[in-house]
C-alpha cells in the first residue's frame, strides 16, 4: 500500500533555532514529491516539487531535499512567519495514476519569538 | 494570479438537507481533484476528473456523495443527505497532466452538518 509519514507531528523551536522535517514514503513507483504549506483557514500553498533523488530545492529559509525512500524540509533561522502545517504528497507514476497527490498528515510547526 | 476559486467559504446546514459546493479550476488546468480534509485522516481524495471525465470515484461514500464537470470553468460536490460525519473542509484542486504536474488548491469549502 502507498503511504506517507511525516514526523514529527507537531514542532516547537524559537526564532532562529533551526530544525528537520522528515517525510517518508513507501510507493509503488514515484513521479515526484511536493511540499505545501497550509495555514489555519486556508488550502494548501505549493512550495517544492522534487522529482529524483539527490535533487534539492531552495526558496528563502526553506531547503526540500530528497532521497529513495524520504525527504526532508530544513528551516534555517526559523521566524514567527513560517509557523503554519507542511505538508509532504507524493504523486504516482504507475500507469493508472492520473496525478492524484497522496498526503501525509502534516507537521504543525510553531516558531515563536 | 491565478487561483482555485471555491464556493461557499462556509457553510452550516442540518442534518438530511443537501449540500452542493462549487469550483472554478484555474483556466487551462485539465485535471480537477475533491479532497476533503479532517483532523483525524489529513487530506483524503475524493474524486478527480481528467478534461472533464471523472476517472475516480472511489474515495466517496457512493450512496450520499456525487461529483460532476459540467463544463470546463466549473466543478461540483454534492452531498443528498448530509451527515453530522460529513463535517470537514473541502478542498478543491487543479493541475494540468503533463509529466509531474503541481497541483494547486482552492481556499476550502467549511462544512458544519448539525
Amino acid at each position: 500500500e502507498d503511504q506517507v509519514t511525516q514526523s514529527p507531528e507537531a514542532l516547537r523551536l524559537q526564532e532562529g533555532e533551526s530544525s528537520s522535517l522528515n517525510c517518508s514514503y513507501t510507493v509503488s513507483g514515484l513521479r515526484g514529491l511536493f511540499w505545501y504549506r497550509q495555514d489555519p483557514g486556508k488550502g494548501p500553498e505549493f512550495l517544492f516539487t522534487l522529482y529524483s533523488a539527490g535533487e534539492e530545492k531552495e526558496k528563502e529559509r526553506l531547503k526540500a531535499t530528497l532521497t529513495k525512500k524520504e525527504s526532508f524540509l530544513h528551516i534555517t533561522a526559523p521566524k514567527p512567519e513560517d509557523s503554519a502545517t507542511y505538508l509532504c504528497a507524493v504523486q504516482l507514476s504507475y500507469q493508472g495514476s492520473q496525478g492524484n497527490l497522496i498526503f501525509g498528515k502534516g507537521t504543525k510547526l510553531s516558531v515563536k519569538p | 494570479d491565478a487561483r482555485v476559486t471555491q464556493t461557499p467559504r462556509h457553510k452550516v446546514t442540518e442534518m438530511g438537507q443537501e449540500v452542493t459546493m462549487r469550483c472554478q479550476p484555474i483556466l487551462g488546468h485539465n485535471t480537477v481533484f475533491w479532497y476533503r480534509q479532517t483532523m483525524m485522516q489529513g487530506l483524503e481524495l475524493l474524486a478527480y476528473f481528467r478534461n472533464r471525465a471523472p476517472l475516480d470515484d472511489s474515495g466517496m461514500p457512493k450512496d450520499r456523495f456525487s461529483a460532476e464537470m459540467p463544463d470546463a470553468t466549473l466543478a461540483t460536490l454534492k452531498i443528498q443527505p448530509s451527515e453530522p460525519r460529513d463535517s470537514a473542509v473541502y478542498f478543491c484542486a487543479s493541475g494540468y497532466t503533463k509529466g509531474v504536474h503541481t497541483i494547486y488548491f482552492g481556499e476550502g469549502s467549511w462544512l458544519t452538518v448539525v
